[in-house]
């Protein structure tokens, strides 16, 4: 089945660093990829759609400037978070639009101190 | 756009018993409703989904129904076992658009050998 290969899978940054997160699909083209992030015993809230070529759509509320989303090709999407500071401390998770549904990826845990 | 509401939020059930999980949503124009199950630190788990021309679909233990005037759908586990223990997720797409998921809030199932 589809694969979406996300790294890191976890990571610790000082707060004012940037860090970058990466998801790749491994055996299909990924158009659109879809960001979540996700607090401890909450749901995975949408932050953006980024779609292959053009610019990425936030949702309401997500600081684009803050978090740079790129997908310069069909099979690789960034998230790079800017300026991070220990509420954006979380679990970031990636999903791509496949063939029969959504793949996931294995998600990265950001902890910013 | 989509409202996702999800219930209970948590739920216990004795091995062996059933488990019902409710959600609504409020976008009519919604066509596909995926159940999703994670464990603590992982990915979301595809169980069963089900679309919008369907009312009702089964495998296994597992089944999903729909009610599209009502606009709710369920996830139904019988003979529940101690590895169903994870936290569930509702999802609803809207049918036009970048075709993003909207998920519940989720529900912690708990079950008791």
């Amino acid at each position: 089945g589809a694969v979406v290969s996300q790294h890191p899978s976890w990571v610790i940054c000082k707060s004012g660093t940037s860090v970058k997160i990466e998801c790749r699909s491994l055996d299909f083209q990924a158009t659109t990829m879809f960001w979540y992030r996700q607090f401890p015993k909450q749901s995975l809230m949408l932050m953006a759609t980024s779609n292959e070529g053009s610019k990425a759509t936030y949702e309401q509320g997500v600081e684009k400037d803050k978090f740079l989303i790129n997908h310069a090709s069909l099979t690789l999407s960034t998230l790079t978070v800017t300026s991070a500071h220990p509420e954006d401390s979380s679990f970031y998770i990636c999903s791509a639009r496949d063939r029969i549904g959504y793949t996931f990826g294995s998600g990265t845990r950001l902890t910013v101190v | 756009g989509e409202n996702v509401e999800q219930h209970p939020s948590t739920l216990s059930v004795q091995e062996g018993d059933s488990a019902v999980i409710k959600c609504t949503y409020s976008d009519s124009a919604s066509n596909y409703f995926p159940w999703y199950k994670q464990e603590l630190g992982k990915r979301p788990q595809l169980i069963i989904d089900i679309r919008s021309n369907v009312g009702e679909k089964k495998d296994q233990r597992i089944a999903v129904t729909l009610n599209k005037t009502a606009k709710h759908f369920s996830l139904h586990i019988t003979e529940t076992q101690p590895e169903d223990s994870a936290v569930y997720f509702c999802a609803a797409r809207e049918d036009f658009g970048n075709e993003k998921l909207t998920f519940g809030t989720g529900t912690r199932l708990t079950i008791i050998p």
